[in-house]
């Protein structure tokens, strides 16, 4: 079966500071690869998604993503922090044998922001 | 703009009533439907895939006789939390496949915070 890993339950980082969060899943082929943000008590917002094709994706926001197969990472990057990116930060992926849209989440990476 | 709508965003219900909690498709229609749960800053956990037309396919360890749904329209899909106990308390979002391709992403509503009491 399928699995998502974010090693990073919480990342603190100064404003105007780069970030990263990581990503590793676990797959037998190249999934569909998702990055979804969820605010307090909010529902999901797509970021970026990767199916097929360049592995440097951008997405909203400012953010990017790095598909590296090797690693079998997808990495979410944003050069500049603001303080209003701190959220909830969701790596997901979709199986292509299933049009992808059956989704399976990472545990999550809350960002906080400090000025 | 959104394109799914979650209604109610927030419900308190006393132990042992019913909850529906309804998720729409506002522009789009929606053959499958997804919903989830998410505890306290935990992921989210699919419960079930709900079908147009169709029985909803229910995730292991999930009861499909205490979370009911329904997917009568192709824009509209309800579940019920029977006979809600405390332990039912959570964050339950739905999504919805809006497109043709593989891959296509879902669409999430804005959650429903289920408290009961």
């Amino acid at each position: 079966a399928q699995s998502v890993t974010q090693p990073d339950i919480h990342i603190t980082v100064s404003e105007g500071a780069s970030l990263e969060l990581r990503c590793n899943y676990s797959y037998g082929a190249t999934p569909y690869l998702f990055w979804y943000v969820q605010s307090p008590g909010q529902g999901l917002q797509l970021l970026l998604k990767y199916f097929s094709g360049d592995t440097l994706v951008q997405g909203i926001k400012g953010f990017e993503a790095e598909f590296k197969r090797s690693q079998s990472s997808f990495n979410l990057r944003k050069p500049s922090v603001h303080w209003s990116d701190a959220a909830e930060y969701f790596c997901a992926v979709g199986l292509p044998n299933n049009a992808g849209n059956m989704l399976t989440f990472g545990g999550g990476t809350r960002l906080m922001v400090k000025p | 703009g959104a394109v799914v709508s979650q209604h109610p965003s927030w419900v308190i219900c006393k132990s042992g009533t019913s909850v529906k909690i309804e998720c729409r498709s506002l522009d789009f229609q929606a053959t499958t439907m997804f919903w989830y749960r998410q505890f306290p800053k935990q992921s989210l956990m699919l419960m079930a895939t709900s079908n147009e037309g169709s029985k909803a396919t229910y995730e292991q360890g999930v009861e499909k006789d205490k979370f009911l749904i329904n997917h009568a329209s192709l824009t509209l899909s309800t579940l019920t939390v029977t006979s809600a106990h405390p332990e039912d308390s959570s964050f339950y979002i739905c999504s919805a496949f809006r497109g043709s391709q593989g891959g296509s992403p879902l669409h999430f509503g804005n959650g429903t915070r289920l408290t009961v009491t």
